[in-house]
């Protein structure tokens, strides 16, 4: 099945600096990629998806990026704010993607230092 | 529009014993999943409940049952509590032929 891997598994970094997060995925098959925002005590929050046969989406700060050769996305977030502190979790749909089953990384505690 | 609801936020069990989870989906979306968090893990996916009927399940013992109602609304079963059921629970909805999922607040389940 399909496996993915996160990292760093904290971030810390100066308000107004980027912040970049990576995954890896195992399928080639997978075609859909989204990302999460959980802070403490809510559940996931949805901040941005990305379907294969795009490279790269945008929304504000927030940006993610995809290598279906190399099977790894990224997440990047600019001019990062205190309230973007939180946990990030990337996710992959486990194909075939009608099952709606999404296989989460391990998660990233991003800090960011007023 | 209501988001994805979830009862009750937290619960306290015994070993052994039984416990049932609620979810109410966004509007307008006909499909639910459940996933269970433990501490300090990404959520990991229990089973998809689509036309009242289970669609898809993960690596979850029979312990672990559901159910949708014609509203779409669901319940997570879970019986003979162990320790290691400890965990945030989480529902997601979608709607069917879509891959977007959006969660709830999810239930805090504490077995002792």
């Amino acid at each position: 099945g399909e496996n993915v891997e996160q990292h760093p598994s904290t971030l810390s970094v100066q308000e107004g600096d980027s912040a970049v997060i990576k995954c890896t995925y195992s399928d080639s098959a997978s075609n859909y990629f989204p990302w999460y925002k959980q802070e403490l005590g809510k559940g996931p929050q949805l901040i941005i998806d990305i379907r294969s046969n795009v490279g790269e989406k945008k929304d504000q700060r927030i940006a993610v990026t995809l290598n279906k050769t190399a099977k790894h996305f990224s997440l990047h977030i600019t001019e990062t704010q205190p309230e973007d502190s939180a946990v990030y979790f990337c996710a992959a749909i486990e194909p075939p993607s009608n099952t709606g089953k999404l296989i989460f990384g391990q998660g990233t505690t991003l800090q960011v230092k007023p | 529009d209501a988001g994805v609801t979830q009862s009750p936020t937290h619960l306290i069990k015994t070993r052994g014993q039984q416990v049932t989870l609620r979810c109410s989906p966004k509007s307008g979306h006909d499909t639910v999943s459940w996933y269970q968090q433990a501490l300090g893990q990404g959520p990991q996916f229990i089973f998809q409940y689509y036309e009242e009927e289970e669609r898809q399940r993960g690596n979850f013992p029979d312990r672990f049952s559901g159910h949708q109602f014609p509203n779409y609304s669901s319940e997570l079963n879970v019986n003979a509590l162990l320790l290691g059921d400890s965990a945030l629970y989480l529902c997601a909805s979608k709607e069917q032929g879509r891959e977007t999922q959006y969660f709830g607040p999810g239930t805090r389940l504490l077995v002792l």
